[in-house]
């Protein structure tokens, strides 16, 4: 089954816009999606599909596809937006799910 | 609302069964797929299966086929996940979510896990 990869960690400033990316062949097929994971709870679907965001989602959070990479944008992080994000595919070869190594991201 | 509601944390031996739970909630369980994550302590997510209530159709990663069982009954609303015989390695917590599939104007499909569990801890050891 393919992978899809993360940097490990990314820190950005107060107010500042970061983004994070998912690499992997499974994208070429298949959009990525996005959570949030903070310590001790489950993970929180942020970004799913071309750019959409659940309910309670804030519009800082947007999404973006292009060829083997999928992209998390956070425009103007705010300190709450702190945690471990994960990319999610599935691979249409032989149908699994897959996610990412995780992204820990710090809020300076 | 729609929510999954998980049992509670278990300390097992190694060697001995286990049965975890997932009750759903506020929507048609037959009609949606739902699975089980994994998470070893300080780790990643790894998806381990899904399972289809309306059919009992079910699909393991390659990762945990043959070491689990994941299964559905209708009649409670309920997914469970099963070991048979525990590992250490099994400690973990684990999530189970409601998995759905959509796909984009431009044609791409798109999976994901609108709705989770809060979590179940699995804890192994003599």
């Amino acid at each position: 089954s393919s992978e899809l990869t993360q940097d490990p960690s990314v820190s950005v400033a107060l107010g500042q816009t970061v983004k994070i990316t998912c690499q992997g062949d499974s994208l070429r097929n298949c959009y990525a999606t996005w959570y949030q994971q903070k310590p001790g709870q489950a993970p929180v679907l942020v970004i799913y599909g071309e750019d959409n965001r659940p309910s309670g989602i804030p519009d800082r959070f947007s999404g973006s596809n292009s060829g083997d990479t999928a992209s998390l944008t956070i425009t103007g992080a705010q300190a709450e937006d702190e945690g471990d994000y994960y990319c999610v595919s599935r691979d249409t070869i032989d149908n699994q799910y897959v996610f990412g190594s995780g992204t820990k991201v710090t809020v300076l | 609302e729609v929510q999954l509601v998980q049992s509670g944390p278990e300390l097992k031996k190694p060697g001995e069964s286990l049965n975890i739970s997932c009750q759903a909630s506020g929507y048609k369980f037959n009609k949606y797929w739902i699975g089980w994550v994994r998470q070893l302590p300080g780790k990643g997510l790894e998806w381990m299966g899904v399972v289809y209530p309306g059919d009992s159709d079910t699909r393991y990663s390659p990762s945990f086929q043959g070491q689990v069982t994941i299964s559905a009954d209708r009649s409670t609303n309920t997914a469970y996940l099963q070991w048979s015989s525990l590992k250490a390695s099994a400690t973990a917590m684990y999530f189970c979510a409601r998995h759905r599939r959509g796909v984009t104007t431009n044609r791409f499909d798109y999976y994901y896990m609108d709705v989770w569990g809060k979590g179940t801890t699995v804890i192994v050891s003599s």
